[in-house]
């Protein structure tokens, strides 16, 4: 499969505890892209990576959130002292240029 | 980007052909038309997306006005397959920084009857 690939699919935790996820865009995509979705809402912009730079980070993505992207490849999200508001899906895409970008299937998180 | 006004929902039956609007009378002369679609629990998944031509590929054809301020996304055969979120989204093609992301609204939920 050469699609977008998230880890992992669902993550269950307990408020206060840090979560990471990982994110591996499609072979020589230079963009990639983190997005959260709630149940009922279209996908929300998090932050967005052209190479290895974070180029933009939307006011959604608290102090609690920081994510990289070291090498140009994958990419990382955490979210550290969860809270339950941060219960959503997590969404990952990449893209090359002027064509659309391509999502995984996401990371749904629970936080109890 | 642009903002796109969509209905919040409608049906079509299996086999015929599903027409999908989509508004966006502020687009840019820049801004291409993009259109993706999310089954339920799923990632949103690429269609299609065209500046001023109408397009087709195997997925769908998208017809977009003379005056760019309108499109219809059209599946030409729905199958039950096809019922799903669809998000009609504008956006520069190629920039960077804050025109590159895609800004979803909430979409048109498509129900396929059989």
């Amino acid at each position: 499969d050469t699609g977008v690939s998230q880890d992992p699919r669902h993550k269950i935790t307990k408020r206060g505890q840090n979560v990471t996820f990982r994110c591996d865009p499609i072979s020589e995509h230079n963009r990639l892209y983190w997005y959260r979705q709630t149940l009922g809402q279209g996908p929300e912009f998090l932050t967005y990576f052209q190479n290895e730079a974070q180029l933009e980070k939307s006011r959604l993505l608290s102090d609690r959130f920081s994510a990289e992207r070291p090498k140009g490849s994958f990419s990382t999200l955490e979210i550290q002292r969860t809270e339950q508001g941060d219960s959503a899906m997590y969404l990952c895409a990449s893209s090359l240029g002027r064509e659309g970008a391509f999502f995984g299937q996401g990371t749904r998180l629970t936080v109890v | 980007d642009a903002k796109t006004t969509q209905p919040p929902s409608m049906d079509c039956a299996e086999g015929r052909a599903a027409n999908l609007p989509c508004n966006h009378s502020t687009i840019s002369g820049n801004e291409y038309v993009y259109w993706y679609r999310q089954i339920h629990s799923q990632g949103p998944q690429y269609i299609i997306h065209g500046l001023k031509n109408n397009e087709t590929n195997e997925m769908a054809s998208l017809i977009i006005t003379e005056d760019r301020k309108s499109s219809t996304l059209i599946l030409p055969h729905a199958t039950l397959r096809d019922t799903a979120v669809y998000y009609c989204i504008v956006r520069v093609a190629g920039g960077t920084g804050a025109n590159s992301k895609l800004t979803f609204g909430k979409g048109i939920t498509l129900s396929v009857r059989p």
